[in-house]
């Protein structure tokens, strides 16, 4: 399974951006990278996937280095409700997803 | 609410007993995936089905089995319990068999199983 690396965990202050990064300097050409996040006695949910290039939704940004060995989810204004563990995963087509430790966000009032 | 729908919420029982948790994914999805959750160990990727057939197997112990059923619904099987199954069941499910390239999953709330 393709491996990423990020972060054990991270502090923001409220209303400001949180850059989390997330290494994978094994990723293939096919593997796509996922975001996944989990709330407090919630199962994870998805936040944003991508490919080669950079990524809006509402929820997040996520931006994809030139080489893909790494990538950096972006919340623009970090609430509350985002303190979270995140997950970084690749996924490969025939390949299920492997969570790894994720980083946790401690959004700060 | 997600639309995966996961019951019991919680169990408890006693150790050498078995259980049966249950999965209904949401409408339209063909696959289910289980995945166990303990403190030390994080998510662990157990068993995947699409359409009624078991496609992919991951951590999953001798002890525990799965199956879906033709309404697309899951049970996850735990027998012969012991404390260190004690964890959250997760169950999660999508529209296609791989998901790659697509939202991925859709996680339900979880059945958190104590076993004392």
């Amino acid at each position: 399974d393709a491996k990423t690396t990020q972060p054990n965990s991270m502090e923001s202050n409220e209303e400001e951006p949180v850059h989390l990064p997330c290494n994978h300097s094994t990723i293939s050409g096919t593997d796509y990278i996922h975001w996944y996040r989990q709330l407090p006695s919630q199962g994870p949910e998805y936040v944003i996937h991508g490919l080669t290039s950079n990524v809006n939704n509402r929820m997040a940004s996520l931006a994809i280095a030139e080489d893909r060995k790494s990538s950096t989810l972006i919340l623009h204004r970090a609430t509350l409700r985002d303190a979270a563990v995140y997950y970084c995963i690749l996924s490969a087509y025939g390949q299920n997803f492997v969570f790894g430790p994720g980083t946790r966000l401690s959004v700060l009032p | 609410d997600s639309g995966v729908t996961q019951t019991p919420k919680h169990l408890i029982t006693a150790t050498g007993q078995r259980v049966t948790l249950r999965c209904s994914p949401r409408s339209g999805d063909l696959s289910v995936y289980w995945y166990q959750q303990s403190l030390d160990q994080g998510l662990q990727f157990l068993i995947q089905y699409y359409n009624g057939e078991e496609r992919a197997k991951g951590n999953i112990l001798e002890r525990f089995s799965a199956q879906q059923f033709p309404d697309l619904h899951s049970e996850l099987n735990l027998s012969s319990l012991e404390l260190g199954d004690s964890a959250l069941y997760f169950c999660a499910s999508s529209a296609e068999r791989w998901v790659a390239e697509n939202y991925g999953y859709t996680f339900g709330s979880g059945t958190r199983l104590t076993v004392v």
